[in-house]
């Protein structure tokens, strides 16, 4: 079974900051690893992901996320924040083989002018 | 740029009314899914199919859901008779085994 965990469903960080979004992730195997972002009133985007190749993965708008086995995480990180990165982000996980995503309940960001 | 679109956008009807919902999946994919978002619940898998056979329905209340996929460009996902608790957004995305899911803008049910 699989599972991820998102710590903080709400997290506010001020405009320029750094953001970052806890994501850890329980898998059996080696798993592919997922973030999306939901802005409101819109379906999800995927914002990158891992696939197991390299552990540091960029994505779009400035956002990357690192892979870390050994804390089985996989945390997402923006340098310094925009006012349009306020939404829902969601961390997935599955694995090669797999169909299913199994999402965490989500982290809602709140960017402070 | 190719999209997941889905029909209607939003619903609004009265309990015990028949609901369909459509999805057009990106063409070429195999697996199209069906979600359920709400406060409450978070996001909740519902259905999925691989190459138009379901594969899982185990998230779908079985008595008044039902998921189908008549041909390859086209996923329904039905609720008879309806009820207030239903009411959510629901999102159907398509992708490949282990890959990308790319999701639709969602119907936003209101059952009252």
């Amino acid at each position: 079974a699989q599972s991820v965990t998102q710590l903080g469903s709400h997290v506010s960080v001020s405009e320029g900051a750094l953001v970052l979004l806890r994501c850890n992730y329980s898998s059996s195997v080696p798993p592919y690893l997922f973030w999306y972002v939901q802005y409101p009133n819109q379906g999800l985007q995927l914002l990158l992901k891992y696939t197991s190749a390299a552990t540091l993965v960029k994505g779009i708008n400035g956002f990357e996320a690192e892979f870390k086995k050994s804390e089985t995480s996989f945390h997402l990180t923006k340098p310094s924040a925009h006012m349009s990165d306020a939404a829902e982000y969601f961390c997935a996980v599955t694995n090669f083989g797999n169909e299913k995503l199994t999402f965490g309940t989500g982290t809602r960001l709140t960017i402070i002018p | 740029d190719a999209r997941v679109t889905q029909t209607p956008r939003h619903k609004v009807t009265e309990m015990g009314q028949e609901v369909t919902m459509r999805c057009q999946p990106i063409l070429g994919h195999n697996t199209v899914f069906w979600y359920r978002q709400t406060m409450m619940q978070g996001l909740e898998l519902l259905a999925y199919f691989r190459n138009r056979a379901p594969l899982d329905d185990s998230g779908m209340p079985k008595d008044r859901f039902s998921a189908e996929m008549p041909d390859a460009t086209l996923a329904t996902l039905k609720i008879q008779p309806s009820e207030p608790r239903d009411s959510a957004v629901y999102f159907c995305a398509s992708g490949f085994i282990g890959e990308t899911q790319y999701f639709g803008p969602g119907t936003r049910l209101l059952v009252l």
